[in-house]
């Protein structure tokens, strides 16, 4: 039963390339979460979806940022232009549809190590 | 929305006692604490869904208040395994998870 799957684990990108940062979620898992967190902070909400559908971005900035978790395949985390404030790691979530209000459990996936040069 | 932690960083040695606060100005629907250990992913320890509700597993327990406000997670007796940064979250009325700044604990020998 394997767990959440990112790729890749460390990526290093220039200054104005773009970064690809894939999520696989546990299968049968259909709420997805991507955090953001730099070197000894917390973790920083970016973007909560379901399918098709994303229910919240107000973590995510408004440029270069996309994000999406299509009907097949995983779900892809989209940076447009990367800037060396970039540089993070990036760790995305997956969750079963809720049981009871509250009873979300997030399983974390390994994370993805962005390095903007 | 997102849940205030304290203290930022505690360094105890090992068998020592440590106590990590989490609270909300508002009433929350659950508290969820995880564990992150340096380089790796954060993992679920426990959640609390109801007021007065306390848990535990081994010697790490957590309590939620009665208002659903504050919730404080306990470490008896600390091991060196017990070391990483905690977070609490906190889930809002949509599902989504907002995660507190985090508390790094060193247990030393």
């Amino acid at each position: 039963n394997a767990g959440v799957m990112q790729n890749p684990r460390h990526l290093v990108r220039r200054r104005g390339q773009e970064a690809r940062l894939r999520c696989s979620p546990v299968k049968g898992h259909s709420h997805v979460y991507w955090y953001r967190q730099l070197p000894e902070e917390g973790l920083k909400f970016m973007v909560y979806l379901q399918k098709e559908n994303i229910i919240d971005e107000s973590g995510m900035p408004k440029e270069r940022f996309s994000a999406e978790f299509p009907k097949e395949g995983p779900s892809i985390l989209r940076i447009q232009q990367v800037v060396r404030g970039d540089s993070a790691a990036y760790f995305c979530a997956s969750s079963p549809l809720p049981r009871a209000p509250g009873a979300n459990v997030l399983t974390f996936g390994a994370g993805s190590r962005l390095t903007v040069l | 929305q997102q849940p205030v932690q304290s203290p930022q960083a505690v360094i105890l040695r090992e068998g020592e006692d440590a106590v990590i606060n989490c609270s909300s100005s508002k009433a929350l629907y659950s508290v969820h604490w995880y564990r992150q250990k340096h380089g790796e992913a954060p993992v679920f320890l426990m959640i609390l869904l109801k007021g007065g509700e306390q848990k535990g597993h081994e010697k790490i327990s957590a309590s939620f208040n009665e208002k659903k406000q504050q919730s404080s997670l306990y470490l008896t007796a600390s091991q060196l395994s017990y070391s990483g940064t905690y977070f609490c979250g906190t889930e809002l009325s949509n599902n989504d998870m907002r995660f507190g700044a985090g508390t790094r604990l060193t247990v030393k020998p």
